[in-house]
Formats: C-alpha cells, sequence, structure tokens
C-alpha cells in the first residue's frame, strides 16, 4: 500500500544540537513537503521539493534545511534546535499540478519533536 | 499571499445535531478547495476537495461548496456521530507553477458527545 512514512516518532533533542527527521514515500511522487503543526497556527510550510536534488523555501524556512537524495526520501534538518522548534513535524507527497487543479497531499503520522 | 480562515475551536456539540464550519480564503488564484481531516496520532487526510467554483464536494455525509463571490468554502454535517470528533483544515492548493502547495487554516478541533 502507498504510504508515507516517518522517523522517527518522536524525538526529544538538546539546544543547540543536530535534528534529522526522515521521511520515505512509496507513493512515487514527484514532491515533498514538510510541514509543522502547532495550535493557533495550523499547518505551516516549512520546504519542498519537486524531486531528486531540488529543495525549495516555504514560509517559514528561517532555521531548517532539507535533502532529497532520491525520489523516495526527503529529510529535514535543524543544524542548530532551538525550543521554539518544539513541534509535530508532518511529511506529505503529492503529484506535480495538472490542469484540472492541485493535487491532494498525503501525510505521514508526524514527528513529535521537544527541543529541551 | 494565500490565506484561509476558519472557525476558531473547539467545537462542542451533541451527537444527532448539525455541524458548520465555516472557512473563508484570500487568494489571488483560482485555488482548488479542500477539508482535511486529522484524528488522534494520526496525520491529515483528505476530506474531499472541489477544484472548481460553484460546485459541491461531499464524503462520509460531510458538504462543502466552492463559493467563489463570497470566497467562501463552509463544511456542514446534517447529523454528528461521535466518531467525526476530530480536527479540520479548510486548505487551498494555487494550482499553478509555483510549487503545487497547500496553505492550510489554523484547523477547528470538533467534539461530538454521545
Amino acid at each position: 500500500e502507498a504510504a508515507v512514512t516517518q522517523s522517527p516518532r518522536n524525538k526529544v533533542a538538546v539546544t543547540g544540537g543536530k535534528v534529522t527527521l526522515s521521511c520515505n514515500q512509496t507513493n512515487n511522487h514527484n514532491n515533498m513537503y514538510w510541514y509543522r503543526q502547532d495550535t493557533g497556527h495550523g499547518l505551516r510550510l516549512i520546504h519542498y521539493s519537486y524531486g531528486a536534488g531540488s529543495t525549495e523555501k516555504g514560509d517559514i524556512p528561517d532555521g531548517y534545511k532539507a535533502s532529497r537524495p532520491s525520489q523516495e526520501n526527503f529529510s529535514l534538518i535543524l543544524e542548530l534546535a532551538t525550543p521554539s522548534q518544539t513541534s509535530v513535524y508532518f511529511c506529505a507527497s503529492g503529484d506535480a499540478y495538472w490542469g484540472g487543479g492541485q493535487n491532494t497531499l498525503y501525510f505521514g503520522a508526524g514527528t513529535r519533536l521537544s527541543v529541551l | 499571499g494565500d490565506s484561509v480562515t476558519q472557525t476558531e475551536g473547539p467545537v462542542t456539540l451533541s451527537e444527532g445535531t448539525s455541524l458548520t464550519v465555516n472557512c473563508s480564503y484570500e487568494t489571488k488564484q483560482y485555488p482548488t478547495l479542500f477539508w482535511y481531516v486529522q484524528y488522534p496520532g494520526e496525520g491529515p487526510q483528505l476530506l474531499f476537495k472541489v477544484p472548481k467554483a460553484n460546485e459541491k464536494g461531499s464524503n462520509r455525509g460531510f458538504e462543502a461548496t466552492y463559493n467563489k463571490e463570497a470566497t467562501s468554502f463552509h463544511l456542514q454535517k446534517a447529523s454528528v456521530q461521535e466518531s467525526d470528533s476530530a480536527v479540520y483544515y479548510c486548505a487551498l492548493g494555487g494550482g499553478n507553477s509555483a510549487g503545487n502547495k497547500l496553505t492550510f487554516g489554523i484547523g477547528t478541533r470538533v467534539l461530538v458527545r454521545p
């Protein structure tokens, strides 16, 4: 079954440490996305990618990097984690735009990150 | 840029009563509009989407009409069940070359009491 899988599901990190969140999709979608979810803000886009080797800045990219080494994998990297980055992070995949409208995004189950 | 405004939650109601979650949007494009639902411990999943103005989408008893004049996409259900307890997100997608991104509202937590 096609799916988006995130790892780890839970992570506790120290301030100033490096954190890598991983995402794997078997949907064969070109596009992948990283969102964070916070109460009062909903889902906000951090980075996205059109395909292997490509990364683009979303709406809130500061403090985050992204890496897309292959069609299936997309990572989110926090080089110097801060407590403000405590959140739930969701990865998603989706097909490229088609003439009939915006395609659906398919989400993973999320990673809960706490930065102490 | 694009924005989505939706009912602030939580919305608490009893089984068998009707639900409305308001959603309005701002964009300069011709978007596709979405409703996503998120159950505890899971990621958001598509409830339904509507790519064209003046059309209605529906799924699992939920429905919403894409009202371009009013820039609204309100979610309705005539008779809710306890299993409808979840967070509901309204979203819009630009559908152009600008990354196929979705812009989400803040989410509305719905609690249905038995």
